[in-house]
């Protein structure tokens, strides 16, 4: 599994656009790139998944360059219930009856 | 998405007690899957829970230790034994089904004392 590389931690105010860049050099031809958010004292919830280009939600846009090496989750708008921790991870297509590998995540906290 | 529930949502305990941890899921998913996750830290995929079968257990964690059973394909516990401090943790059950979108409970907070 491709390992995956983002900041430890980020800061910003309410209202600001956050973007969290996370590395994943050794990404396969079949892998996807998966954003998790984590609130305090609560699982992990999906944001966000792309294979290449810009994908878009209601919660978050995530953008992947052609080479695949790195992505950019963004983040409209945070306010103070943005506050948590966001995971970056890589998985195969066919991973359905495999589990995720969590790395450390970044953490971040939005300030009034 | 799947709706998944843990029980108990925390508790504390005496070392050396075991302590049961119920995972219940809406809809039958393909795969269930037992995450630690230490104060502090990312999670730790501790096994996956196989129906009608023994579950697989990742480096570093034993059947004696987290014994796992999974009699359908909407139920799954975690039992962890013999407990110390070491293993004060949020205990984790996650989901994945023909979407193959992984979900996860809401996890148990587990504090030995």
């Amino acid at each position: 599994l491709a390992k995956t590389t983002q900041p430890i931690s980020m800061d910003s105010y309410e209202g600001q656009e956050v973007n969290i860049t996370c590395s994943h050099n050794n990404i396969a031809t079949n892998d996807y790139i998966t954003w998790y958010q984590q609130f305090p004292s609560q699982g992990p919830r999906f944001i966000i998944q792309g294979y290449k280009t810009k994908v878009t939600n209601e919660v978050a846009s995530l953008f992947i360059p052609a080479d695949r090496k790195s992505s950019t989750l963004s983040l409209p708008r945070v306010s103070l219930s943005d506050t948590a921790v966001y995971y970056c991870l890589v998985r195969p297509m066919d991973t359905g009856r495999r589990a995720l590998t969590f790395g450390s995540g970044t953490r971040l906290q939005v300030q009034p | 998405s799947a709706v998944i529930s843990q029980k108990p949502s925390r508790d504390i305990c005496q070392r050396g007690t075991s302590l049961t941890i119920q995972c219940q899921v809406d809809s039958q998913v393909t795969m269930m899957f037992w995450y630690r996750q230490q104060p502090g830290q990312s999670l730790t995929l501790i096994a996956t829970a196989n129906q009608g079968s023994e579950a697989t257990y990742e480096s570093g964690f034993v059947i004696d230790k987290f014994p796992i059973s999974r009699p359908n394909l909407t139920f799954s516990t975690l039992t962890v034994s013999n407990m110390s401090p070491e293993d004060s943790s949020i205990y984790l059950c996650s989901v994945s089904g023909v979407s193959e979108t992984q979900y996860f409970g809401p996890g148990t907070r587990l504090l030995v004392l």
